[in-house]
């Protein structure tokens, strides 16, 4: 069975203060790794989509990589408008997994 | 805005009823996608639409279930509904029917049964 486990569960950063969300995965043949931020009582936005080890891909502050075996999300500089919860999702054949979530907190 | 729209917006209800949460995908998509987010259980992939055909199944249980209608608007019916069955019910569209496609989700739909 597809597994994928995101850490930490939790991340209070203080504004400027950069750092990285790990997502790793158990899957029997890995088509595509989503990430996406999903704010309170709203639904997921789309972030990146990383199909091969060694991908990398940037959005403002947010930088995704993937390795065989995990992925990650890294936050540089934070600020408070990027508090929300990152999900990362694994497609192998046609489910689509989602892991629990990291949710950030920036303090200003 | 994702350009998806899901209505009732709320639903609450009582265990044994039956209800039906809609789902309008953004202009050209022509993918509709159900998910379940509870507390405990995060995210759930529940099933998937391409232009009206049923493509891709999830976690759906059998008192669930789903269509696509020719303007491509698609209904979740839940019947017998349980206490554990309360969470948010989201829709999301893509343009194809790849599930590697970028896709946009809806606000949801929080459905509450008592």
């Amino acid at each position: 069975e597809d597994q994928v486990t995101q850490s930490p569960e939790a991340l209070r950063l203080q504004e400027g203060e950069s750092s990285s969300l790990n997502c790793s995965y158990t899957v029997s043949g890995l088509r595509g790794l989503f990430w996406y931020r999903q704010d309170p009582g709203k639904g997921p936005e789309f972030l990146f989509t990383l199909y091969s080890a060694g991908e990398e891909k940037e959005k403002e502050r947010l930088k995704a990589t993937l390795t065989k075996k995990e992925s990650f999300l890294h936050i540089t500089a934070p600020k408070p408008e990027d508090s929300a919860t990152y999900l990362c999702a694994v497609l192998s054949d046609y489910k689509l997994s989602f892991g629990a979530g990291t949710t950030v907190t920036v303090r200003a | 805005d994702s350009g998806v729209t899901q209505t009732p917006k709320h639903l609450i209800t009582a265990t044994g009823q039956r209800v039906t949460l809609r789902c309008s995908p953004r202009s050209g998509d022509l993918s509709v996608y159900w998910y379940q987010q509870s507390l405990d259980q995060g995210l759930q992939f529940l099933i998937q639409y391409y232009n009206g055909e049923e493509r891709a199944k999830g976690n759906i249980l059998e008192r669930f279930s789903a269509q696509q209608f020719p303007d491509l608007h698609s209904e979740l019916n839940l019947s017998s509904l349980e206490l554990g069955d309360s969470a948010l019910y989201f829709c999301a569209s893509s343009e194809s029917g790849r599930q590697g496609d970028e896709q946009f989700f809806g606000p949801g739909t929080r459905l509450t049964v008592l």
